[in-house]
């Protein structure tokens, strides 16, 4: 069974420049979240959905990011313009929410913003 | 608000040693435990889990006991392998939004 896909694998920009992050969850689930880990900040939530909807976009650090899940089999999210400092790896997750909450990740996309 | 607070490392030990890495927590209601572990350029993976008061999670010889009382979820193993070497994340899970709150991550290397 596939796990989270997400693409691409790296991805090397220049500042200015808008970036897409790709996410594909497992078949099935219905809750999927994007974080990002930096050395200085450890992993920090972006967004969550639950059934293709935003429930919580709190953690989302400006109006340049964006996130959608257009159905339940894909999410994008998105960096317009890009910035140095955005540089990370960025990881999806998704999970059933039913009596469990295991969340399974994906392999990241590590982000480097020139 | 949530939070939790793991031992910070990084550690190193010889294989074949006694593992131990702690992980307190602070948290509303009865919070869902969970030790993560990301190998290099990998994602994270669930290593092991509990749900409940006095629940041990067991999983590839490590084990964790939820213990309420002291609000803690250490991680354990008898005899590290070098194979064990990655960043290990404590996280919690409470309410009913199901997000992780996790723990800065400790990174154990684990010497031939």
């Amino acid at each position: 069974d596939a796990g989270v896909i997400q693409s691409p694998r790296h991805e090397v920009t220049e500042m200015g420049q808008e970036v897409t992050l790709r996410c594909k969850p497992i078949s099935g689930h219905n809750s999927l979240f994007w974080y990002r880990q930096t050395m200085m900040r450890g992993l920090e939530l972006l967004i969550y959905f639950n059934n293709n909807v935003p429930i919580d976009d709190s953690g989302m650090p400006e109006d340049r990011f964006s996130a959608k899940m257009p159905n339940a089999s894909f999410s994008t999210l998105k960096i317009q313009p890009s910035e140095p400092r955005d540089s990370a790896v960025y990881f999806c997750a998704s999970s059933l929410i039913d009596s469990t909450d295991t969340q399974y990740f994906g392999p990241g996309t590590r982000l480097t913003v020139l | 608000g949530n939070s939790v607070t793991q031992m910070e490392g990084p550690v190193t030990l010889s294989e074949e040693a006694f593992l131990t890495i702690n992980c307190t927590y602070t948290a509303t209601g009865y919070p869902s435990l969970f030790w993560y572990v990301q190998y290099p350029g990998e994602g994270l993976q669930l290593l092991l889990k509990a749900t409940k008061a006095d629940d041990k999670g067991s999983n590839k010889g490590f084990e964790a006991t939820y213990r309420k009382e002291t609000t803690s979820f250490h991680l354990e193993k008898g005899s590290v392998q070098v194979s064990d070497s990655a960043v290990y994340f404590c996280a919690l899970s409470a309410g009913s939004n199901y997000k992780l709150t996790f723990g800065k991550g400790t990174l154990l290397t684990v010497n031939p």
